[in-house]
């Protein structure tokens, strides 16, 4: 089963920030929390990933809580190409391991 | 630089025929590989994983096979294909523990 728990879906209006949550409420003190989206009949595309500290890249920022159970992801300036469905994850780094998504977040970008 | 190729691209087939999906990875020596199957409108599934040759874990009991042959080679087989093996199919590697990178994706119709 996944270890994160994402809202089916949002709505954000175009040119305005999309905070997207996800709670990881059972996270080990050695697991990275990780973002991907998927574009419709795409393969999943890496956004960003953190351990404890706020970490942000060219596409987003990423927002973990102090006691890292729950984190969020934003898109400080949500275009129409954003609409997709966002999959957050947690897994240790480094250590062969399975990887399982959940249900992610359907994000729809309104005009 | 490491790059993950997946193929065919599309395929229809009849029910009970076989099948035979190829993931090969370049760039890169000893990833980890993972076949995921994502039905229509829901989320991604682990199929199967593996650490190294000939080394398959399987997630879900099912009318499928996975088989690493080559260091960076991942095949995802069926002797005899269900009309609920129709989905999307996507070949996925790790590079070096952290990121995860998918391939192009297949999408299978089982008619």
């Amino acid at each position: 089963d996944a270890k994160t728990t994402q809202p089916p879906s949002m709505d954000c209006a175009e040119g305005r920030a999309a905070n997207l949550p996800c709670n990881h409420s059972t996270i080990s003190g050695n697991e990275y929390v990780y973002w991907y989206r998927q574009i419709h009949s795409q393969g999943p595309q890496y956004i960003i990933h953190g351990l404890k500290n706020n970490e942000t890249n060219e596409m987003a920022s990423l927002i973990i809580t102090e006691d890292r159970k729950s984190s969020t992801l934003i898109l400080p300036h949500a275009t129409l190409r954003d609409t997709a469905v966002y999959y957050c994850i947690v897994r240790v780094a480094g250590r062969d391991d399975k990887i399982i998504f959940g249900k992610g977040t359907r994000l729809h970008i309104l005009p | 630089s490491q790059t993950i190729h997946q193929w065919p691209a599309t395929l229809v087939q009849p029910v009970g025929s076989p099948l035979s999906l190829e993931c090969t990875v370049e760039g890169t020596s000893n990833p980890n590989l993972y076949w995921y199957r994502q039905a229509a409108g829901r989320g991604l599934q682990l199929l199967f994983y593996s650490v190294g040759i000939g080394q398959i874990s399987s997630e879900v009991p099912q009318n499928l096979s996975a088989s690493r042959p080559q260091d960076r080679q991942f095949i995802l087989s069926s002797k005899k294909l269900l009309l609920s093996d129709s989905g999307f199919y996507l070949c996925a590697w790790i590079d070096g523990g952290n990121t995860i990178y998918f391939g192009e994706g297949s999408w299978l119709t089982v008619v």
